[in-house]
């Protein structure tokens, strides 16, 4: 059974630094990109960015290019995410999603979420 | 950046009743598009991808339509637990650029 699990909720201050997890099990974890998707309260989907954790080869949306960092160990199935300093507009829900095959890009398992609070 | 506009942003559709949900992309997206169904408290689902084709264990009740640049999402009879919000999303390019629209919620009437 495909599993995406992803690391519990954060609470943490603005100017922080943060890693967040996602392990995949279940399925070919290098043959597969990954991608990490944004809800912020109330609001709707965004797509972060991708990465292939066969090469670690990594694209960003442009709205966060150069905000977070993707990042993958294939040794341990883990996909990650990570801010060098976060700000109070990072407090959102985050989703690791697996893409369904090269050539498309529809995600068909989803993480259950990582909910993440920047807080003063 | 490719646009993705979905509407009505609220459908109200009683039960039993059909609903028909629009995304519209910005420029041609050829059938590179899904739709997920999202409950509160949950991970989005994938309900159709390739514009029209249902995702594995989805119900004969939910159909995709379109290319190009105009889709549909088309529940044929809503079930109580079809009540929630929809996203399209499409892609382009490989490795992909990925964009969502900003969602339908279908609510009870």
């Amino acid at each position: 059974e495909v599993q995406l699990a992803q690391s519990g909720a954060e609470v943490k201050k603005p100017g922080e630094s943060l890693k967040i997890s996602c392990k995949g099990s279940g399925y070919s974890f290098t043959s597969y990109w990954i991608g990490w998707v944004r809800q912020m309260p109330g609001k709707g989907l965004e797509w972060m960015g991708i990465i292939y954790p066969g090469d670690s080869d990594t694209r960003y949306s442009p709205s966060f290019q150069g905000q977070v960092t993707i990042s993958a160990d294939k040794s341990i199935t883990t996909a990650y995410l990570q801010w060098s300093s976060l700000k109070a507009s990072d407090t959102a829900m985050y989703y690791c999603a697996k893409i369904t095959a090269a050539g498309s890009a529809w995600f068909d398992y989803w993480g259950q979420g990582t909910l993440v609070t920047v807080s003063s | 950046e490719i646009v993705m506009t979905q509407s009505p942003a609220t459908l109200s559709v009683s039960p039993g009743e059909r609903a028909t949900l629009s995304c519209r992309a910005s420029q041609s997206v050829s059938s590179n598009l899904a739709w997920y169904q999202q409950k509160p408290g949950q991970a989005p689902r994938l309900l159709i991808y390739g514009a029209s084709t249902r995702a594995t264990g989805i119900p004969a009740r939910f159909s995709g339509s379109g290319s190009g640049t105009e889709f549909t999402l088309t529940i044929s009879s809503l079930q109580s637990e079809d009540f929630a919000v929809y996203y399209c999303q499409q892609f382009n390019n490989w490795p992909p650029a990925v964009t969502f629209g900003g969602g339908t919620k279908v609510e009870i009437k």
